[in-house]
C-alpha cells in the first residue's frame, strides 16, 4: 500500500537555527498537510498545501514557518530560526480530495521528532 | 482547545471481549469524524469514519456510533484483538473551517491483555 513518507526521523537542532523537515505525500494525491504533536498534547493543524500554495494555515504557522514542493514529489516543512517550544513530532499528511470522505481520508507518515536544544 | 475529546486516557480490555471507545465534542458544525489508531514510532492510521448524516458505520470488527444530539461517538472493537493495543484518537472535520483541517482528540491508550 502506498505510503507518506518522512525524513529524518529524528532531528535535533540548536535554538535559532533554520531546520527543513520533508516529505514525500503519496504519488496520486493532491492535498499536502503538516500536523505537529508536542509530547502529552494533542495532533494539531498546521497548514493545508495544494496547486503550489497554501488553501489553510493555522495561528501557529507564523512567518517562522514555511512550506514548498519544490518538485512533483517532495513537500517541505520550513522552520527559520527554531525555538525551544518547536520541539514536537512533526507529521506530514496528504489526500486525494481536499473534503474528509470514507473515500478520501488523511493518510499520515510516521513523523520527524524535532528536539531544539 | 476542547472542541474534541476523549476522556479516558487508557483503557484495558481482555482478549476477545469488546472495546468500547468514547469521543466528545461540542463544536455543533462538526460534519465528520474518524478514528485514527497510533502505534509508538508511527504516525496515526486511518480505522474509520462516519458522515453526520449516518448513525453508525461499520467496517470489520470496528464499529463507530454516532450520536449527535448528544455530541457523542464511539468505537466499538469485537472481538478485541493484541495488535488492537495502540493509541486511538478521534478526529473531527467541519463544514466552515472544512476539509482535512481535523481536530483531534487527546487519545486513548488501548492495552489488549491476552
Amino acid at each position: 500500500e502506498p505510503e507518506v513518507t518522512q525524513t529524518p526521523s529524528h532531528q535535533v537542532t540548536q535554538m535559532g537555527q533554520e531546520v527543513i523537515l520533508r516529505c514525500v505525500p503519496i504519488s496520486n494525491h493532491l492535498y499536502f498537510y503538516w500536523y505537529r504533536q508536542i509530547l502529552g498534547q494533542k495532533v494539531e493543524f498546521l497548514v493545508s498545501f495544494y496547486n503550489n500554495e497554501i488553501s489553510e494555515k493555522s495561528e501557529i504557522f507564523d512567518d517562522q514557518f514555511s512550506v514548498e514542493r519544490p518538485d512533483g514529489s517532495n513537500f517541505t516543512l520550513k522552520i527559520r530560526s527554531t525555538k525551544l517550544e518547536d520541539s514536537a513530532m512533526y507529521f506530514c499528511a496528504s489526500s486525494i480530495m481536499d473534503r474528509v470522505s470514507y473515500n478520501s481520508p488523511l493518510h499520515f507518515g510516521n513523523g520527524t521528532r524535532l528536539t531544539v536544544t | 482547545d476542547q472542541q474534541v475529546k476523549q476522556n479516558s486516557p487508557s483503557l484495558s480490555v481482555q482478549e476477545g471481549r469488546i472495546s468500547i471507545l468514547n469521543c466528545d465534542y461540542t463544536n455543533s458544525m462538526f460534519d465528520y469524524f474518524l478514528w485514527y489508531k497510533k502505534y509508538p514510532a508511527e504516525g496515526p492510521t486511518f480505522l474509520i469514519s462516519i458522515s453526520s448524516i449516518k448513525d453508525k458505520n461499520e467496517d470489520g470488527r470496528f464499529t463507530v456510533f454516532l450520536n449527535k444530539s448528544a455530541k457523542h461517538l464511539s468505537l466499538h472493537i469485537v472481538p478485541s484483538q493484541p495488535g488492537d493495543s495502540a493509541v486511538y484518537f478521534c478526529a473531527a472535520s467541519d463544514i466552515i473551517q472544512g476539509a482535512q483541517k481535523l481536530v483531534f482528540g487527546q487519545g486513548t491508550r488501548l492495552t489488549i491483555n491476552p
